[in-house]
């Protein structure tokens, strides 16, 4: 099946800085996707790049992926406190699973 | 609808009681998701739909676990015989055709 894990597990950052998050999987997959989820809440949809495509941008969000070492990175800049949340990757081909997730908290 | 809807958003249960769960999709999304997502962790997948066919139940823990969607739009998750161990939260997520899965509120099970 299809896992995305995150890394790393938990990231404590201050407003304005860049916040990185890494995710590993391990086989072929059609796209990516990040999501993010604030505390009691579902899942949000952040971004998708296609198995194609090498990094692409949505506002101050920056995702790259690197399909021969199975791993995508997700960037915020400018980091704000309302960015506090976990973030999930989630990599497509007929399924999709979900790890455990980073935890971002940004001090503000 | 606007979003996916799913009801309760609470449930207590008496273990040994069963419960149904529903959730509302997207209208036009023929892909439907179910996850059961505990306490600081991430979603497990469950069950997956496209239109009223159930593609993939391998996620499902065990056969107290059942899922329908018997007109390819609402689904429903019963629990028969709840355990404490099925205390969490039931997360579900209709799909565009590119799989953006867009998820509801969930319900947040407890059982006693």
């Amino acid at each position: 099946s299809q896992q995305g894990e995150e890394d790393p597990q938990a990231l404590s950052i201050q407003e304005g800085e860049n916040a990185t998050m890494n995710c590993s999987y391990k086989t072929s997959i059609n796209n990516l996707q990040w999501y993010r989820q604030n505390s009691g809440r579902g899942l949000v949809h952040l971004i998708l790049i296609r198995s194609n495509e090498r990094e692409k941008h949505s506002g101050r969000l920056r995702v790259t992926l690197d399909t021969s070492k199975k791993s995508s990175s997700l960037l915020i800049t400018a980091s704000r406190a309302a960015d506090t949340a976990s973030y999930f990757c989630a990599p497509w081909r007929s399924n999709m699973r979900f790890g455990a997730g980073t935890r971002l908290t940004v001090k503000p | 609808g606007a979003g996916v809807s799913q009801s309760p958003r609470y449930k207590v249960a008496k273990r040994g009681q069963d419960v149904a769960l529903r959730c509302d999709p997207i209208s036009g999304h023929v892909s439907l998701f179910w996850y059961q997502q505990a306490l600081g962790q991430g979603p497990e997948f469950l069950t997956y739909f496209q239109n009223e066919a159930q593609l993939d139940k391998s996620g499902l823990p065990s056969d107290r676990f059942f899922a329908e969607r018997p007109e390819g739009s609402v689904s429903t998750l019963k629990i028969q015989r709840t355990q404490q161990e099925d205390s969490a939260v039931y997360l579900c997520a209709s799909a565009t055709e590119e799989n953006i899965q867009y998820f509801g509120a969930g319900t947040r099970l407890s059982v006693l």
